[in-house]
């Protein structure tokens, strides 16, 4: 079966410490992209990845960070220096440049107290 | 960067009620738009998308758009609604060629039964 992985569903983390939510897929997908979801706001980009080893900010980088050592993986670490950290985080996946659909992952709920 | 908002935060109809849900976006080049929707618990998933060619597209569950140049928009319209398509929808864009896709806040439908 192919698509999106994101785990955990839940996470809850105390404030001050970092936490890594995973994201993989099977697609063979070059483009991936974690956004941010929250009520009345849409979906705000945070970073994306167009191929392995490189990756661009989104709208609200700050406070986040990514790697990409493999194109299956595209692994998000919100750090203790993102002030609203609570909030539902997808991974979305794309081949191609430009018309291609985006897949979604089912999401990751994390709250911070 | 380009940037997307749509007009209605939430829309309330009764069964077979027509829709139109606006989408207006900004940015200065050729663009690829997109509607996606939300269904209660379930992935974001395309409904439809325009690249080329015929500004009216059709999608899937007899949803359409009309792709407007002079005006920026693409609106998202169904003749008549059903109870199943109460859900979130989402109107996004990438720049030709480019995947960096940026979403509208979301219009949340509600079809009364």
């Amino acid at each position: 079966d192919g698509g999106i992985t994101q785990s955990p569903k839940y996470l809850f983390r105390k404030e001050g410490q970092n936490v890594t939510l995973s994201c993989e897929q099977n697609l063979n997908h070059d483009a991936m992209y974690w956004y941010r979801q929250d009520p009345g706001q849409g979906l705000r980009l945070i970073y994306y990845s167009q191929i392995v080893n490189d990756f661009q900010k989104g709208d609200i980088a700050e406070g986040y960070s990514v790697s990409r050592e493999k194109k299956e993986s595209f692994p998000l670490t919100v750090t203790s220096a993102q002030k609203n950290p609570t909030a539902f985080y997808l991974c979305a996946s794309t081949t191609g440049t430009g018309a291609y659909e985006q897949y979604f992952g089912p999401g990751t709920r994390l709250t911070v107290t | 960067a380009q940037s997307v908002s749509q007009h209605n935060h939430h829309v309330i109809l009764s069964e077979a009620a027509s829709l139109e849900l606006g989408c207006n976006y900004s940015y200065g080049g050729t663009v690829n738009l997109f509607w996606y929707v939300q269904y209660p618990g379930q992935h974001l998933q395309l409904l439809l998308k325009y690249f080329s060619g015929d500004p009216l597209v059709k999608g899937i569950k007899g949803f359409e758009a009309e792709f407007i140049k002079s005006k920026f928009s693409f609106n998202l319209r169904k003749p008549s609604v059903q109870w199943s398509d109460t859900a979130e929808y989402f109107c996004a864009v990438t720049p030709l060629n480019n995947n960096d896709m940026r979403f509208g806040a979301g219009t949340r439908l509600t079809v009364k039964p």
